[in-house]
């Protein structure tokens, strides 16, 4: 069956623009994840989502970021007025259910977001 | 607040023995504790889960301990081959979401 997919798969935008990435997670995994990835840094979490709701907001690193998931399945990420400081490799992962680490997450091939 | 540290950034290992990476904890209790491998350019991939009434978990060449009195896991990998070259995550579970440390990063050295 498919993996995780994201899209686009390299974004290049002008610092002050906003950008939106999207995730399609596995068919049937109720649990998605958003994560960032900075050269040489370990994954920062960022977000998750059980069906619809976003229980948890506190990773979001500021408001200008927000995510949202439809149809307990697509979830789109949404980056205004980026910064520089942006640029990373932004990862989605779903799971079966949300499962307190009990459940292994399968990970997309990242969005590798560059800031000019 | 919870802390994980992975024993080194970069470790170099000679074909064919055993690499061994360790993760540490602290601040925490987790229930659970899971192993992933990344490759450059692409998302982790699940290796190995393990839980804390669990001492060792075995998958092939993978081994994994869970010391839940040292907060320490460790990550073997024996008969090593330069195809095991890659970032080792190891991730822990808190509260509906999953920590990660920042990875080893393996090469076996042909």
């Amino acid at each position: 069956g498919a993996g995780v997919s994201q899209s686009p798969s390299n974004k290049v935008t002008e610092k002050g623009k906003d950008v939106e990435l999207r995730c399609d997670p596995i068919s049937g995994h109720t649990a998605l994840y958003w994560y960032r990835q900075s050269l040489g840094q370990g994954l920062e979490f960022l977000i998750y989502f059980q069906g619809n709701s976003a229980p948890d907001k506190s990773g979001l690193p500021s408001d200008r970021f927000s995510a949202e998931r439809t149809g307990g399945s697509v979830s789109t990420l949404t980056i205004q007025r980026t910064q520089q400081e942006d640029s990373a490799v932004y990862l989605c992962a779903s799971s079966l259910v949300l499962g307190q680490g009990r459940y292994e997450q399968y990970f997309g091939p990242g969005t590798r977001l560059t800031v000019t | 607040s919870q802390k994980i540290e992975q024993n080194s950034e970069a470790l170099n290992i000679q074909e064919g023995k055993t690499a061994t990476l360790t993760c540490n904890y602290t601040n925490y209790s987790p229930a659970y504790l899971q192993w992933y491998r990344q490759d450059p350019g692409r998302g982790p991939v699940f290796l190995l889960l393990i839980r804390e009434n669990e001492k060792e978990k075995r998958k092939e060449r993978l081994k994994v301990t869970f010391d839940t009195t040292l907060k320490q896991s460790l990550f073997h990998i024996t008969a090593s081959q330069p195809a095991d070259s890659a970032t080792y995550l190891c991730a822990l579970d808190g509260q509906d979401k999953i920590i990660f440390g920042k990875g080893t990063r393996l090469h076996i050295l042909p």
